[in-house]
């Protein structure tokens, strides 16, 4: 299994509250990504990122912002949590530049904003 | 706007059929495709990636292919277990730099004893 971990897995929030999830590699993969996944919808990108302090946008990234200080750790915050945020959220990792560019996605963190 | 589509939405065979789950997209100029598997209220796992140059790719019981042109591809899975009882989600990237995954929404499968 690729080394990701992600932490919290499970959290209870207000809404209004700020919420950070953290996603841990240690495959030294360049790229990251943060999706969130919800019965009716699939899995749908929020952000990503290229490299160090290199983010893009994904396709439902309103409400939500990241952060990558290290080339390890990417990290996801709502800043103020709503209840439509209530989901399951996951990490990938993929090499770019390698034959195979695979996506390696984490364990998850199930988020519930009451 | 890329759009994969899985149908149906959910699958029940009995043990030992040999089974086929089909995922269309709709632009067909892709980098690659890759098949996931989900077990319920775990992350996925990757099962097999396609890239745009091969016509399938093997691993096990396992067996995906992919058809550029007609924007197909399917995984065949032989002799079904109840193991094997999970959802399969397929998802392809366009070609381009930093281009993203986009997923269907999966097959549920159900292999009964």
């Amino acid at each position: 299994d690729a080394g990701i971990t992600q932490s919290p897995r499970h959290k209870v929030t207000e809404t209004g509250t700020p919420v950070t999830l953290r996603c841990h590699q240690t495959e030294n993969h360049r790229y990251m990504y943060w999706y969130r996944q919800d019965p009716g919808h699939g899995l749908r990108l929020i952000h990503y990122s290229y490299g160090v302090k290199d983010t893009d946008k994904g396709e439902v990234s309103d409400g939500y912002s990241v952060s990558r200080s290290k080339t390890e750790d990417f990290l996801l915050t709502l800043e103020s949590a709503t209840s439509s945020q209530t989901s399951v959220y996951f990490c990938a990792i993929s090499e770019r530049d390698s034959l195979r560019n695979e996506q390696y996605f984490g364990p998850g963190t199930r988020l519930t904003v009451t | 706007k890329q759009e994969v589509t899985q149908i149906p939405a959910a699958l029940s065979v009995p043990e030992g059929e040999n089974l086929v789950l089909n995922c269309s997209f709709t632009d067909s100029a892709i980098y690659n495709l890759q098949w996931f598997r989900q077990d319920p209220g775990k992350g996925l796992t990757s099962l097999l990636l396609i890239q745009s140059s091969q016509r399938e790719q093997t691993s096990g019981r396992l067996n995906a292919s992919l058809d550029k042109s007609s924007g197909r591809s399917t995984l065949y899975i032989a002799a079904s277990q109840p193991g094997d009882s999970a959802t399969y989600l397929c998802a392809v990237r366009l070609a381009g730099a930093n281009s993203k995954l986009t997923f269907g929404k999966g097959i549920t499968l159900s292999v009964r004893p």
